[in-house]
């Protein structure tokens, strides 16, 4: 079956513009999470989605980050005002939401390029 | 506050070697722990996963082995591959906490 996955692939932004991230999960599974990856770095936490609600947004650096799951399924990463230090990979994963599994499969990421 | 780290940044092994990666954790409440493989320009892949009531898991050519006494994870890697090359995070979370906290990963080189 399909795994998860993003688009774009690179989105290339200037400084202040606002930008959106997709992701689509594996299909039926109701977890989603955003992660932030920078160069060297591991990934690093931003929200997690059980089905429409953010179940934890602890992650977000500040208030120009915003995400979203309407439905259930696909999630946007929104990012408004954009600066050089939002350069990184925004990855997505997805879960099914069973109790004591957590096994998060990724998707390939988009990586942003704020000019 | 929490952490999860590496030892080493760079493992360089012989093809056919085996391969042991390290991993310290600093949260007592960590119960769940997995080992990522991430190649260049991709996703992390899932490798293997423990959870804390137990001390090691086998997976096919690999082993992950946990030391909750030191708070220490290890992954090895038998007659390890060329196609084994990249980078490995280990990451946990505890009960409660769906998030997942990633270390810093070692990146393993395999010389053919």
């Amino acid at each position: 079956g399909a795994g998860v996955s993003q688009t774009p692939s690179n989105k290339v932004t200037e400084k202040g513009k606002y930008v959106e991230l997709r992701c689509d999960p594996i299909s039926g599974h109701t977890a989603l999470y955003w992660y932030r990856q920078s160069l060297g770095q591991g990934p690093e936490f931003l929200i997690y989605f059980q089905g429409t609600g953010a179940a934890d947004d602890s992650g977000l650096p500040n208030d120009r980050f915003f995400a979203v799951r309407p439905e259930g399924s696909v999630s946007t990463l929104k990012i408004q005002r954009t600066e050089r230090g939002d350069s990184a990979v925004y990855l997505c994963a997805s879960s099914p939401h069973q109790a004591g599994v957590n096994e998060q499969f990724f998707g390939p990421g988009t990586r942003l390029t704020v000019l | 506050g929490e952490s999860v780290g590496l030892h080493l940044p760079t493992l360089s092994v012989q093809e056919g070697d085996n391969s042991i990666i390290n991993c310290a954790y600093s949260n007592s409440a960590s119960d769940y722990f997995i080992w990522y493989k991430q190649e260049s320009g991709k996703g992390p892949q899932f490798i293997i996963d423990i959870r804390s009531n137990m001390d090691k898991r086998q997976g096919q050519r690999v082993t992950v082995l946990l030391n909750k006494t030191v708070k220490h994870l290890s992954l090895q890697i038998a007659a390890t591959q060329p196609g084994d090359s990249a980078v490995y995070f280990c990451a946990e979370n505890h009960t409660g906490r769906r998030a997942l906290t990633f270390g810093s990963g070692t990146r393993l080189q395999v010389q053919p």
